[in-house]
């Protein structure tokens, strides 16, 4: 069984440029997650969506946005970069249902110049 | 809100040398809590997933307990490969997301 999958696997932007992550699910999860972790840091809760929408977002200003599409793979988008963006984004996927495992994929290193 | 914190930051083991990790948290209606390992770069890979209080699960090496207020790892017996970051995440509420703790890092060495 094919993981969670993500693009691009670097990234590099400069300061005020958007930034475009994708993900692509495990087969059967209907949930993907975005986490944020920075150097130093622990993994930030970013995002969550289910059944293609945005179903709750954690303590990130709103230049974070994504979607989820109906083959329930997903986007993150990044507008207006700053520095601090600079990050490995992590998403996870699960099943429906409490206390269903999140499986994470490699992540993509995002960094801002 | 949901606090995890682990201890301790770093461990450095001699191959061989067992070992704990603890993971202690503060949750509202625990629905899971979950250890990851971390290499390096990468995206954490799934170990266990505890459910309530007195549940132990076991993978080679490896060993997660759970009690109402922490969880420990337990390293028996560690070879070099075993270096890596370990994570604790608790779930809760209705959004099923994770709430991660910092992370031990363990260093086994030869």
């Amino acid at each position: 069984e094919a993981g969670v999958t993500q693009s691009p696997t670097h990234l590099i932007k400069t300061r005020g440029q958007q930034a475009t992550l994708r993900c692509s699910p495990i087969s059967g999860h209907t949930s993907v997650y975005w986490y944020q972790q920075a150097l130093g840091l622990g993994l930030q809760f970013l995002l969550w969506y289910d059944e293609g929408e945005e179903r709750n977002r954690g303590n990130f200003p709103p230049r974070f946005s994504g979607r989820q599409f109906p083959n329930y793979s997903s986007e993150l988008n990044v507008n207006a970069l700053e520095l601090e963006d600079s990050a490995l984004y992590l998403c996870a996927s699960r099943k429906r249902g409490p206390g269903e495992t999140q499986y994470f994929g490699p992540g993509t290193r995002l960094l801002v110049l | 809100e949901d606090q995890v914190t682990q201890s301790p930051e770093a461990l450095r083991l001699q191959e061989g040398e067992s070992s704990s990790l603890n993971c202690s948290y503060t949750v509202s209606g625990l629905r899971g809590l979950f250890w990851y390992r971390q290499d390096p770069g990468k995206g954490p890979e799934f170990l266990f997933t505890l459910y309530s209080a007195g549940e132990e699960k076991e993978k080679e090496r490896l060993k997660a307990t759970l009690t109402k207020k922490e969880s420990f790892l337990h390293i028996t017996a560690p070879k070099p490969e075993d270096s890596a970051t370990y994570l604790c995440a608790v779930q809760a509420g209705n959004d099923y997301k994770l709430s991660f703790g910092a992370g031990t890092t363990v260093t086994v060495r030869a």
